[in-house]
């Protein structure tokens, strides 16, 4: 009930495409929900985070989308840029328990 | 955020010797965090560091292997004992947002790449 599925594993878009990421969780206590970015070599950065209580949230280029019945959330990246390449995690984390729970992670090459 | 930095960036070890990580945070924080990330995978949370209290450490960690040091805010420190090469992987601080910030924001140091040999 702790885990996080994200899909695809890895992804592969056109400069200028959407890109996708999908996750989903079973824990009805998760209430935070954070997309982090990593390039090889570096530690993950913290890129967007969403709450239950809205269903979408922008930053810049990226989109994260929730839906709270389906119990799902996805990142979208608009119009992107070689970049953009690394490996995106999803988490999960629930108020009263500090720990992240993360996606298996997804791979992302933009080509241009 | 927090910014965070890590000692040593990289380390080639020998089998059955320690190395001790070292995780500073420009700001007093309450919850800092380590994991480890193997190569291509995840990252899984090894232990919970909190100030003038024991590490907390998950399922399949224990505190011989791992031992944790959180003497102040903004210090803490990871042990990797009698290393065998299957603990080649790299080592992850990080931290809760500074304190009083919404969300708990939890933010990464940049890591320490250990190879066992």
């Amino acid at each position: 009930q702790q885990q996080v599925k994200q899909s695809p594993q890895s992804l592969i878009v056109q400069k200028g495409g959407i890109p996708i990421i999908n996750c989903a969780y079973e824990n009805t206590a998760f209430d935070y929900f954070p997309w982090y970015q990593q390039f090889p070599g570096k530690g993950p950065a913290l890129l967007i985070a969403i709450r239950p209580d809205v269903s979408e949230k922008k930053e810049g280029r990226f989109t994260i989308s929730f839906n709270k019945s389906a119990k799902q959330f996805s990142l979208h990246i608009m119009d992107s840029q070689p970049g953009d390449s690394a490996t995106y995690f999803c988490a999960a984390r629930s108020g009263g328990n500090e720990k992240l729970t993360f996606g298996t992670g997804t791979r992302l090459t933009i080509i241009p | 955020s927090a910014v965070i930095s890590q000692k040593p960036s990289r380390d080639i070890c020998q089998r059955g010797t320690s190395l001790t990580i070292q995780c500073q945070v420009d700001s007093q924080v309450t919850m800092m965090f380590w994991y480890r990330q193997q190569p291509g995978q995840s990252l899984t949370l090894i232990a919970t560091a909190n100030q003038g209290s024991e590490a907390t450490y998950e399922s399949g960690f224990v505190i011989d292997k791992f031992p944790i040091s959180r003497p102040n805010l903004t210090f803490s420190t990871l042990t990797v004992s009698n290393m065998s090469p299957e603990d080649s992987s790299i080592y992850l601080c990080s931290v809760e947002g500074k304190r009083g910030a919404p969300y708990n924001e939890q933010f990464f140091g940049p890591g320490t790449r250990l190879t066992v040999l």
